[in-house]
């Protein structure tokens, strides 16, 4: 299994232009996320699908959007690159969400990562 | 105050040493509790799950006060190898999707 994987690894965008991350994950997960991280900031969430078909916005969904046409795959698109953007870009995909008391199966498994940086 | 509070470090410790951090969590309704480990320019990974009866997975030990809403992560026999960010990382309840993460907290380990 090659887990979760994002494309590219690093990207530099010119202000206003567009650009989608890849990630796609082979653990047959219902669960899919893209989170930023800011320098010395924790992780944001900016979306989320529940599965194929289904997405829904995180804490920071502003300037982005997703598409989850299969249970693999979960692009995420800047429609207008601003600098404010600039950030390291983590996918992550999980097979359930723990109801209460012992969490097996919710562990978050991140891909590698996209570092953009927007000038 | 902040959904997830860990003092970012840097803990600067000798190998051999035993090292503790501590994470608050302003949500009394939280979940579940994990820290998850992230190196230098790396994914986050999962270290742990923190389960309320506290919990020990070799040198590491995680330990979960509901009561004052803090989470710990002690860890004996300090390794060269284990220098890295910690984040401690809580869901705020049941069936919500979101995890929080704290800002992590830095580990060097000196030899």
């Amino acid at each position: 299994n090659a887990g979760v994987t994002q494309t590219p690894k690093f990207r530099i965008l010119k202000i206003g232009q567009s650009m989608t991350l890849q990630c796609t994950q082979d653990m047959n997960h219902n669960y899919m996320y893209w989170y930023r991280q800011d320098p010395g900031m924790g992780l944001k969430l900016i979306y989320y699908s529940v599965g194929a078909g289904i997405t829904d916005k995180g804490e920071v969904p502003n300037g982005y959007n997703v598409s989850r046409s299969t249970t693999e795959d979960f692009p995420l698109r800047l429609e207008l690159a601003a600098p404010s953007q600039t950030s390291v870009y983590f996918c992550a995909s999980s097979s359930r969400l723990g109801t209460s008391g012992r969490s097996q199966g919710e562990t978050q498994y991140f891909g590698p990562g996209t570092r953009l940086l927007v000038l | 105050r902040k959904e997830v509070e860990q003092d970012p470090g840097p803990f600067n410790v000798p190998e051999g040493a035993t090292v503790a951090f501590n994470c608050t969590y302003s949500n009394s309704a939280s979940q579940s509790f994990f820290w998850y480990r992230q190196d230098c320019r790396k994914e986050p990974k999962l270290l742990m799950s923190v389960y309320s009866s506290g919990n020990e997975d070799g040198r590491f030990t995680a330990q979960l006060n509901r009561a004052s809403q803090y989470i710990s992560l002690l860890i004996r026999d300090s390794k060269l190898s284990d220098s890295a960010t910690y984040l401690c990382v809580v869901r705020p309840g049941a069936g919500s999707y979101q995890l929080t993460f704290g800002k992590g907290t830095k580990l060097s380990v000196i030899p």
